[in-house]
């Protein structure tokens, strides 16, 4: 799976739109992007993913460049909540494996 | 939906005892589960991948004695810790699989005196 690389730590202010960008420059065709988040002492959280096209859930949107070396996971109006380590992880289709970076602290602000 | 559920949701016990943790798909069965540890300011590190009826295949560096995984049913897999040690004091988590996306348990955190 290809290996990506965050900014190790971001804040935004509460109300606010949280960008979070993710380099994936070797990814492969049949490599899709995922979103997961880890607020303290918990469990991973799955956000979204997506191969090429951008994405949109009820949580966040996901925005992924042409040539698809880059992403960027939005979240619209971040609260207190959104507070987490969001990682951001390339795996291929029909992969089974999650291998996890040390993603980017994200701090929302009051 | 995609709730996945573990227990205990924290342990502790005396050096060289067993521990067994459970993981359960609570609103899908799960051909595939994974068992991941995390250790403080780390990221989490795959242990092994527990496929339903078969033997569970382990990351390198993984003692397979150590750590023995069930995966009886398509909603449990079970994870035991054998003759803990301290150094086994750890955030142990488990994922299951629905379709193509991995959802996460909550974790248990182990702490061996």
């Amino acid at each position: 799976d290809a290996k990506t690389t965050q900014p190790p730590s971001m804040d935004c202010a509460e109300g606010r739109a949280a960008n979070l960008p993710c380099n994936h420059s070797t990814i492969s065709g049949n490599e899709y992007v995922y979103w997961y988040r880890q607020i303290h002492s918990q469990g991973p959280q799955y956000i979204i993913h997506g191969l090429k096209n951008n994405e949109t859930n009820e949580m966040a949107s996901l925005i992924i460049t042409e040539d698809r070396k880059s992403s960027t996971l939005i979240l619209p109006h971040a609260t207190l909540r959104d507070t987490a380590v969001y990682y951001c992880i390339v795996r291929v289709e029909g992969g089974s494996r999650l291998t996890f970076g040390e993603g980017t602290q994200l701090t929302v602000n009051p | 939906g995609a709730v996945v559920s573990q227990h205990p949701s924290w342990v502790i016990c005396k050096s060289g005892t067993s521990v067994k943790i459970e993981c359960r798909s609570l609103d899908f069965q799960a051909t595939t589960m994974f068992w991941y540890r995390q250790f403080p300011k780390q990221s989490l590190m795959l242990m092994a991948t527990s496929n339903e009826g078969s033997k569970a295949t382990y990351e390198q560096g993984v003692e397979k004695d150590k750590f023995l995984i069930n995966h009886a049913s398509l909603t449990l897999s079970t994870l035991t810790v054998t003759s803990a040690h301290p150094e086994d004091s750890s955030f142990y988590i488990c994922s299951a699989s629905r379709g193509e996306t991995q959802y996460f348990g909550p974790g248990t955190r182990l702490l061996v005196l």
